[in-house]
């Protein structure tokens, strides 16, 4: 069964730190991974979409990794602010259909 | 009006009730997509269509019925609800339905609570 697990549930760190947020996977023989971030009650805006040829993406402060042998990808959040509060999901394209697998999100506090 | 957008915002309904909630993408994207988040749980992908066509039904009680007019606009007809279907209901699109690399546009949702 294709499966997404996203761990830790929570994560609190104090502003400033960089840090790693983690996603696992079930099957490596991905399309791509896209991660999320979500705000209290809002809609999900997306970060980063890796596509399965690709190692790495990159944008601005932000650093998204896979490693289809392993199954695992990581979000990585430098010199991170009290905006980087929020839920962080993680979404995984097996096939070529339009199926997303979903992980059940890393609710990160940046404390000031 | 840019990306992915819903309404209502919020909507407070009884289980007799009858409405529905509306999505409208200004992207160009032919695919568009009804999700269900309760909380503490993974998104609940209901729906699928693809230029205009439903390509999947997940399993959704027939309470919810989907109706995609046009490419640009997405509909989600709701009757006779349960609590238990008090969710926040998030629309996406994407270019295609199919194939690799097609990155989904969420709205902001509608959070729905069914008294």
């Amino acid at each position: 069964k294709q499966e997404v697990t996203q761990i830790p549930a929570a994560l609190s760190v104090p502003e400033g730190e960089n840090l790693v947020l983690n996603c696992s996977f079930t099957d490596s023989a991905i399309y791509n991974l896209q991660w999320f971030r979500q705000d209290p009650g809002k809609g999900l805006t997306s970060l980063l979409l890796i596509q399965s040829s690709q190692r790495e993406q990159t944008s601005g402060r932000l650093n998204a990794s896979l490693d289809k042998s392993s199954g695992r990808s990581t979000l990585y959040i430098a010199a991170s602010q009290p905006g980087d509060s929020a839920t962080y999901l993680c979404a995984v394209k097996w096939d070529s259909n339009y199926q997303l697998i979903w992980g059940a999100g890393t609710k990160l506090i940046i404390k000031p | 009006e840019t990306g992915v957008t819903q309404t209502p915002r919020h909507l407070v309904m009884g289980m007799t009730n009858k409405k529905s909630l509306k999505c409208e993408q200004h992207l160009g994207h032919n695919a568009m997509y009804w999700y269900k988040q309760s909380a503490k749980k993974p998104l609940e992908l209901m729906f699928v269509y693809s230029l205009e066509e439903r390509v999947e039904n997940n399993s959704v009680p027939s309470r919810f019925s989907p109706e995609c007019p046009n490419s640009s606009h997405l509909f989600l007809h709701l009757h006779t609800l349960q609590p238990e279907d008090s969710a926040l209901y998030l629309c996406a699109s994407s270019q295609l339905a199919g194939g690799p690399g097609n990155e989904q546009f969420f709205g902001p949702g509608t959070r729905l609570t069914v008294l």
